[in-house]
């Protein structure tokens, strides 16, 4: 099946730095890929759509400037946290959609906590 | 937000029994999927059925969508300890090139 994988799997990080997570598409080429955040046993909530080499379309009362969404090829996306906070702390998932499909496939998350 | 509901909330079962959980949107859609999530691991998808489907078997699980009603369930049949996790709804909903809105989730529990 379709593999997608995030790395790091947790960081922790002081408040005012950067933290960069990414998202990669082992064995299939993502045209399309989304980023989630999840507080603790709350459901998932789409932060960003991002499509390979064009901008990140971004949800309503998600700041662009704050979370950076860089999708610069078919199996690689990357969201940087910048000047974290401990609000900002949270599980963030990202999934990747093949050309081809309605089927999202689903990175094993990152924990992010800021101190 | 256009967020989908699910209830039960939590579900707490013995192992051998059925679990039944529902879902409820408000869009229009292309398809549902059903999601397990494990505490603090990623997704793992368990089935989708698309919009004329009306419902659909994979394994222990059996999942009915009524589109007139807006709603789908999900039941999972003769339960195990291990089936034990979050399970979430998430539609894909039409004129949004496959964006997904997750449901709030239901958290089963398992006991021997």
């Amino acid at each position: 099946g379709a593999v997608v994988s995030q790395h790091p799997s947790w960081v922790i990080c002081k408040s005012g730095t950067s933290v960069k997570i990414e998202c990669r598409s082992l064995d299939f080429q993502a045209t399309t890929m989304f980023w989630y955040r999840q507080f603790p046993k709350q459901s998932l909530m789409l932060m960003a759509t991002s499509n390979e080499g064009s901008k990140a379309t971004y949800e309503q009362g998600v700041e662009k400037d704050k979370f950076l969404i860089n999708h610069a090829s078919l199996t690689l996306s990357t969201l940087t946290v910048t000047s974290a906070h401990p609000e900002d702390s949270s599980f963030y998932i990202c999934s990747a959609r093949p050309r081809r499909g309605h089927e999202q496939y689903f990175g094993p998350g990152t924990r992010l906590t800021v101190t | 937000s256009q967020q989908g509901e699910e209830d039960p909330q939590a579900l707490s079962i013995q192992e051998g029994e059925n679990a039944t959980m529902n879902c409820s949107y408000k869009t229009s859609i292309n398809n549902l999927q059903w999601y397990r999530q494990n505490s603090g691991r990623g997704l793992v998808h368990l089935i989708l059925i698309r919009s004329n489907e009306r419902e659909k078997h994979s394994g222990r699980l059996r999942v009915t969508l009524d589109t007139s009603k807006k709603s789908s369930s999900l039941l999972i049949t003769a339960s195990r300890a291990a089936d034990t996790a979050s399970y979430f709804c998430a539609t894909d909903e039409t004129g949004t090139a496959s964006k997904l809105t997750f449901g709030t989730g239901t958290r089963l529990q398992v006991t021997l």
